[in-house]
């Protein structure tokens, strides 16, 4: 079984500043996704950014940005030039490829972010 | 708008009462999924199902069931038979495709509180 573990229960950044969520994970597998899901104060999960394992070149959108280690099943996301608006939890979730998994997803227990004015 | 929605956004339940939950999506997803969310902690599922009439336990299926009559359409009852059901309860759906779009794509939520 897959377990997504994420060490920071809690964090908190200064706007417009950078901060870095991990998340690392266990499996056997080879091809798989991994994913940052962030759930702001209304409770509405939204994706933020997804990785293919089988791609070498870390995934980024906007501000945000990953640190994919494969070897080291290592999977951070990087926040950068925080807005109030990020404040959120963030969930990293693991994900084999569909076909194989009915699509299910092991999510981590959450980071709490907060960007402070 | 493509969508899921949950129906009621809060619903409370007195002890021994069973309650259904609603959720809808017309993504045109072949999967959709129930999960439960306690304070501070992560999303624990509960049912999930692939196909239309076919559905499979979660990690914490006890106290709930869940049918799947048609593709749009994925209810879950809490029993009376959970112990512990306050909590906040997401339904999700997906293209179970290999391609980007097989994220899980997730209702606003139901928060459920027993009296």
């Amino acid at each position: 079984a897959q377990t997504v573990t994420q060490s920071q229960p809690e964090m908190s950044v200064q706007e417009a500043e950078t901060v870095t969520l991990s998340c690392t994970y266990d499996t056997s597998e080879s091809n798989y996704y991994l994913f940052w899901y962030k759930q702001p104060p209304s409770r509405q999960m939204i994706l933020v950014i997804r990785q293919e394992a089988y791609k070498q070149q870390n995934a980024t959108e906007n501000r945000f940005s990953v640190n994919f280690q494969k070897a080291a099943k290592s999977f951070s996301l990087k926040i950068s030039d925080s807005q109030l608006g990020d404040t959120a939890m963030y969930f990293c979730a693991f994900m084999k490829h569909p076909n194989t998994n009915a699509g299910k997803s092991t999510f981590g227990d959450g980071t709490t972010l907060t960007v402070k004015p | 708008d493509g969508g899921i929605t949950q129906s009621p956004k809060y619903l409370f339940r007195k002890e021994g009462q069973n309650v259904t939950l609603s959720c809808e999506q017309n993504l045109n997803h072949d999967a959709m999924y129930w999960y439960r969310q306690d304070p501070g902690q992560g999303l624990r599922l509960i049912y999930y199902s692939q196909i239309v009439n076919d559905f499979q336990k979660g990690d914490i299926a006890e106290g709930y069931s869940v049918s799947r009559e048609k593709k749009e359409s994925f209810p879950l009852t809490v029993t009376s038979a959970q112990k512990n059901p306050t909590a906040f309860y997401l339904c999700a759906s997906s293209s179970l495709r290999d391609t980007p779009g097989n994220e899980q794509f997730f209702g606003p939520g139901t928060r459920l509180t027993v009296l």
